[in-house]
């Protein structure tokens, strides 16, 4: 079973729509939960942490449900800078450095 | 902003070389990483670094591999001698503290092992 497991993509919407990707995890133990953005052959950059209670930044809106071991995100007036990969990332570790987990991605396109 | 660098950005290099990727992590940051990812391939651990020693290495970590902090600000992986499934972008990523910290990964290396 992956450990983390991404809506497959590639999403293609206009600009200005809204778009959700989800993502399952796992490890029912995963302590920390991100997305991370990956332009083609550039490296993974952090959108946002996400949290039980879950949190907005901006456009986008992070959701955590912990029961179903689930996490999405929502991105809310596309622009064409938003395509992109989008990565789902747990961590399993409550102390040191335990490895992020990542999923394979969602790539999000974005047209005109 | 600090940021991670990593040199070189490309590597081109023959099956049976070995090759060294440097990383210098953002200075006050005290866990490295490295990461790789093949191409069209999801992004994978290899080892974890603290205190100047291995914290935490996956399976693809072999005897093939090794990391070094050779000084106060280099962080270094080195593959002995390089196969063809070798060939990747290696990440290095650094983070202040530990798991719930968010770990900053540099713009990447890619080896073409021939």
């Amino acid at each position: 079973r992956k450990e983390v497991e991404q809506d497959p993509g590639p999403f293609n919407v206009p600009e200005g729509a809204t778009v959700a990707f989800n993502c399952t995890y796992s490890n029912s133990a995963s302590q920390s939960f991100f997305w991370y953005r990956q332009d083609c052959r550039k490296e993974p950059k952090l959108l946002m942490s996400v949290y039980s209670s879950g949190n907005e930044d901006g456009r986008f809106t992070a959701q955590l449900n912990r029961a179903s071991q689930y996490i999405s995100l929502l991105i809310r007036d596309s622009k064409l800078s938003d395509s992109a990969t989008y990565l789902c990332v747990v961590n399993n570790g409550n102390s040191g450095n335990t490895p992020l987990v990542f999923g394979k991605g969602t790539r999000l396109s974005v047209i005109a | 902003e600090p940021e991670v660098t990593q040199t070189p950005s490309h590597q081109v290099t023959q099956m049976g070389q070995e090759v060294i990727l440097r990383c210098v992590p953002i200075s006050n940051h005290l866990y490295f990483y490295w990461y790789r990812q093949i191409l069209g391939q999801k992004v994978e651990f290899l080892v974890s670094f603290y205190n100047n020693e291995i914290s935490e290495k996956s399976e693809i970590f072999d005897d093939q591999f090794s990391v070094e902090r050779p000084d106060g600000s280099n962080f270094t992986l080195k593959i002995r001698s390089t196969k063809l499934e070798d060939s990747a972008m290696y990440f290095c990523a650094s983070s202040r503290m530990g798991s719930r910290e968010t770990q900053y990964f540099g713009p990447g290396t890619r080896l073409l092992v021939l």
